[in-house]
């Protein structure tokens, strides 16, 4: 069965450190890949997405994440974090002709000043 | 900016009640979908649509019924609402043309089932 792995419910780190949350699917095929961010009280918003070339996307404020179609993974990165950075963060995948986002659990990121 | 408004806001209903969720999209957009958001689960699909008249299964669809009436407008019924369904709900958009495009999403309701 198709499904997504976010498998840090959450994560604290320093403001001013190094991120990575992590993002594994399972399912053979060509996925189309996304991030999303949901700040408190809002809705979700798009941070970064893949579906070909370069394996290292970048995305919105500093954020970019890796392909690695060995591993099935998909992790998001960002070099700096800043305290604004507190969310919740949704790795989503689509796989090629089907019509529906498949979420993982989420990961609420805290920064610690 | 792609734009999905979802009415109410904020929802509280009792055990047996019946209630209607609005979602409107003035994108022009075909697909649209209704998501639910618990701790624990992420955002999982409840019932999504292709267009006008159209309606799909999604993964978490038992006591959810959902209506695409318009292009624009995707409505989720729950007729005999049940403390289970207390809730975040989201509704999103997307265009067709092309499946690594981003799905829009409107700002959610909060439903309590007491």
């Amino acid at each position: 069965a198709q499904s997504v792995t976010q498998p840090d419910a959450r994560v604290t780190v320093s403001e001013g450190a190094s991120l990575q949350l992590r993002c594994k699917y399972s399912y053979s095929g060509t996925p189309y890949l996304f991030w999303y961010v949901q700040y408190p009280r809002q809705g979700l918003q798009l941070l970064l997405k893949y579906y070909s070339g370069d394996p290292v996307v970048q995305g919105v404020n500093g954020f970019e994440a890796e392909f690695i179609k060995s591993n099935s993974s998909f992790h998001l990165r960002k070099a700096s974090v800043h305290w604004s950075d507190s969310a919740v963060y949704f790795c989503a995948v689509r796989w090629y002709n089907q019509g529906k986002l498949i979420f993982g659990q989420g990961t609420k990121l805290s920064i610690k000043p | 900016e792609a734009a999905v408004t979802q009415s109410p806001r904020n929802k509280v209903t009792v055990t047996g009640g019946n209630v209607t969720l609005s979602c409107r999209q003035t994108n022009s957009h075909n697909y649209m979908y209704w998501y639910r958001q618990d701790t624990g689960h992420g955002l999982r699909l409840i019932h999504y649509s292709y267009g006008a008249g159209n309606l799909q299964i999604g993964d978490v669809p038992d006591g959810y019924k959902a209506t695409r009436t318009t292009q624009e407008d995707f409505f989720l019924l729950l007729e005999l609402a049940s403390p289970s369904q207390t809730s975040l709900y989201f509704c999103a958009s997307r265009t067709r043309d092309w499946g690594g495009a981003e799905q829009f999403f409107g700002p959610g309701t909060r439903l309590t089932v007491l």
